[in-house]
């Protein structure tokens, strides 16, 4: 059964450090997304992505975040100059139509120090 | 604007015990659709439910049934003879149909315990 891929699972980085988190969709789907969780806490909406553009952002999504489809097949988050309070687990998820379910992968756990 | 509201933070419940999951939504669209995710410990999100705004059914599989009325803007989630298995957060969420590439909006989850 096709799956959203994310890697890395698990990612440590210093306060002020880039990172890119990378995500492969399901591979027919065309619309594509951005979450994050705080421990314990709701999923929330970073980013949408559709025909290698951006369909909407939250206010959480500022200036130091920047998503990039650079090949048919991944999906990247990247964040510029990481803050302590970016530490969560990113989900990357994709869907065939607008409004269709949208599969999640696994997530990645950043922790940043 | 979209709200999804999920009052019970945690329930804890005993094997085979029937359990309630209850969701309320906000919003003005007519259209839209909604779902339920489950997010056991391992942390992944699986999808569990999408439901159509016009289409007020209620729906069963297996132990899991979905009953949505609109008149309430309710759409809960019941487990029958729950199972330790079961344990997990449970997240409630809503999608506008036809406003663009829109993104789930979630609840803030229900956790659930099934004790043996």
């Amino acid at each position: 059964e096709p799956e959203v891929t994310q890697t890395p699972s698990h990612q440590v980085t210093q306060m002020g450090q880039e990172v890119i988190l990378r995500c492969v969709p399901i591979s027919n789907h065309l619309y594509f997304y951005w979450y994050r969780q705080i421990l314990g806490q709701k999923v929330e909406f970073l980013v949408s992505f559709y025909n290698n553009e951006i369909s909407e952002k939250s206010e959480i999504f500022d200036d130091q975040f920047s998503v990039e489809r650079p090949d048919g097949s991944n999906f990247t988050l990247k964040i510029r100059s990481t803050k302590l309070e970016d530490s969560a687990m990113y989900f990357c998820a994709s869907s065939a139509q607008q409004g269709n379910e949208q599969y999640f992968g696994p997530g990645t756990r950043l922790t940043v120090t | 604007a979209q709200k999804v509201t999920q009052a019970q933070t945690e329930i804890s419940v005993v094997e085979k015990e029937d359990v309630t999951l209850d969701c309320v939504y906000e919003t003005r669209d007519t259209t839209y659709y909604l779902f339920w995710y489950k997010q056991p410990p391992s942390g992944e999100l699986v999808f569990l439910i999408r439901r159509n705004s016009f289409d007020e059914q209620n729906e069963i599989s297996g132990r899991y049934s979905w009953n949505f009325q609109k008149s309430t803007s309710s759409f809960n989630f019941t487990i029958t003879a729950s199972q330790v298995v079961d344990s997990a957060v449970y997240f409630c969420a809503l999608i506008l149909r036809n406003s663009g590439n829109t993104p789930l909006v979630f609840g803030k989850g229900t956790r659930l315990s099934v004790i043996a």
